[in-house]
């Protein structure tokens, strides 16, 4: 049962701390997608990666935040520092776009992240 | 630029209640659009999508119609069920179609 697995599931740092967050996303898929959940913003875009490569962070703060793909089984999504206002849900999903962009995206389970 | 809107929530409906989320997009062209529902601690699924215009998607008893008139795309259901409380997101590719972007979201809360 092929599915996006990210790790970890919950994470509670203190203000100032790196976090890594991890994706492996469904073999075979070519696009990777992250995206932040919060009640105030509801689900953004942050970055996407065709092919391993990022085609689009611009919805990242670029001074914290760094999306990375090093292989195709495995994506990264880092904030260094943290802050407490990245506290938010991050979601990553994987699928096969080609042509007409009429695929489906499968999402993980999503890390709850907790800046204190 | 490429969106989606759609109704704010919360919706609150008794079991066996007709629902309907109201979802509208802008576009140049005519992009494939989709419904995603959310069930509390997990992550996003598909429900059901549509990829051109007049085309009717459905799953679990939910519908809804691409109507290129009305640049719409509302999703509906003839009975909802408790289990069916969850928040609901429509969505669509943008960007050259590379990037899956979504509403805001609807929050459904069906009681007995």
């Amino acid at each position: 049962d092929a599915r996006v697995t990210q790790t970890p599931r919950h994470k509670v740092t203190e203000m100032g701390q790196e976090v890594t967050m991890r994706c492996q996303p469904i073999l075979g898929h070519n696009t990777v997608f992250w995206y932040r959940q919060t009640m105030m913003q509801g689900l953004e875009l942050l970055a996407y990666f065709r092919n391993r490569a990022p085609l689009d962070d611009s919805g990242m703060p670029k001074d914290r935040f760094s999306a990375e793909m090093p292989d195709a089984t495995l994506a990264t999504l880092k904030i260094q520092p943290s802050e407490p206002r990245d506290s938010a849900v991050y979601f990553c999903a994987s699928g096969l776009v080609q042509g007409q962009g009429n695929t489906e995206a499968f999402f993980g389970q999503g890390t709850r992240l907790t800046v204190v | 630029g490429n969106s989606v809107t759609q109704m704010e929530g919360p919706v609150t409906l008794s079991e066996e209640a007709f629902l309907t989320i109201n979802c509208t997009y802008t576009a140049t062209g005519y992009p494939s659009l989709f419904w995603y529902v959310q069930y509390p601690g997990e992550g996003l699924q598909l429900l059901l999508k549509a990829t051109k215009a007049d085309d009717k998607g459905s799953n679990k008893g939910f519908e809804a119609t691409y109507r290129k008139e009305t640049t719409s795309f509302h999703l509906e259901k003839g009975s909802v069920q408790v289990s069916d409380s969850a928040v609901y997101f429509c969505a669509r590719f943008s960007g050259g179609y590379n990037k899956l972007i979504f509403g805001a979201g609807t929050r459904l809360a069906v009681h007995p």
